[in-house]
């Protein structure tokens, strides 16, 4: 079954202590994207990876990191979380190409920083 | 600067009637349309898509209709169905980027 997976699904951490989102697909995507879901503001796009060691910040990619070490892993690492990270996020991977950007995401991780 | 702007957070429809979402987008060089679904609990799932080239996209119960001109796009839901009941993403990309843009969604309440 083609799918994407998050790990974990829920997280509360305290500020500071890094923590490691990871995220996995199994359809030999190019291209994989990490998006920060909050209320009145959508999905916004943190960081995106066109292929293997090729990552680009996204739209909101202050206090994030990510690596792209194998095709199919793209984890999100929050280094010094802070309370305004508390969000909801979701991974995401497609192919590239214009009519190829049906985007397949992940359950999704709720993380709170306390 | 919102790109892709939704601008009814929520909509309540009687099932069997029509369900319209709408969806504005400021950049010109957008030329392909997405719409996802998400339930609570879950990521969001593709639902139906345009290019720039066509006015309208039709997949069972689902149609979405692109206005050039007008930059906007609507989803039209014939009939709703209470499972329909979820929140409503639009997208945007164009040529040069794989970047999708979102909007801030729509929350669709499909009552009996």
């Amino acid at each position: 079954e083609a799918q994407v997976t998050q790990n974990p699904r829920y997280l509360i951490t305290v500020t500071g202590k890094k923590l490691t989102v990871t995220c996995s697909q199994n359809m030999n995507h190019e291209y994989m994207s990490w998006y920060r879901q909050d209320p009145g503001l959508g999905l916004r796009q943190i960081y995106y990876s066109m292929n293997v060691e090729v990552t680009d910040k996204g739209d909101v990619p202050e206090g994030y990191k990510v690596s792209r070490k194998e095709k199919r892993n793209f984890p999100l690492i929050l280094e010094s979380p802070s309370p305004n990270q508390t969000s909801l996020y979701f991974c995401a991977s497609s192919r590239p190409g214009l009519m190829n950007t049906e985007a397949f995401f992940g359950q999704g991780t709720r993380l709170t920083v306390v | 600067d919102q790109q892709v702007k939704q601008n009814s957070p929520s909509l309540s429809v009687q099932e069997g009637r029509i369900s319209i979402l709408n969806c504005d987008y400021t950049n010109s060089m957008f030329d392909y349309f997405l719409w996802y679904k998400k339930y609570p609990a879950e990521g969001p799932t593709f639902l139906i898509s345009i290019s720039s080239i066509k006015d309208k996209n039709e997949d069972g119960r689902f149609t979405v209709f692109l206005n050039k001109s007008a930059k906007h796009l609507s989803l039209h839901i014939v009939p709703s169905q209470p499972g329909d009941s979820a929140v409503y993403f639009c997208a945007a990309s164009s040529r040069d980027t794989d970047k999708l843009i979102f909007g801030t969604g729509t929350r669709l309440q499909v009552f009996p």
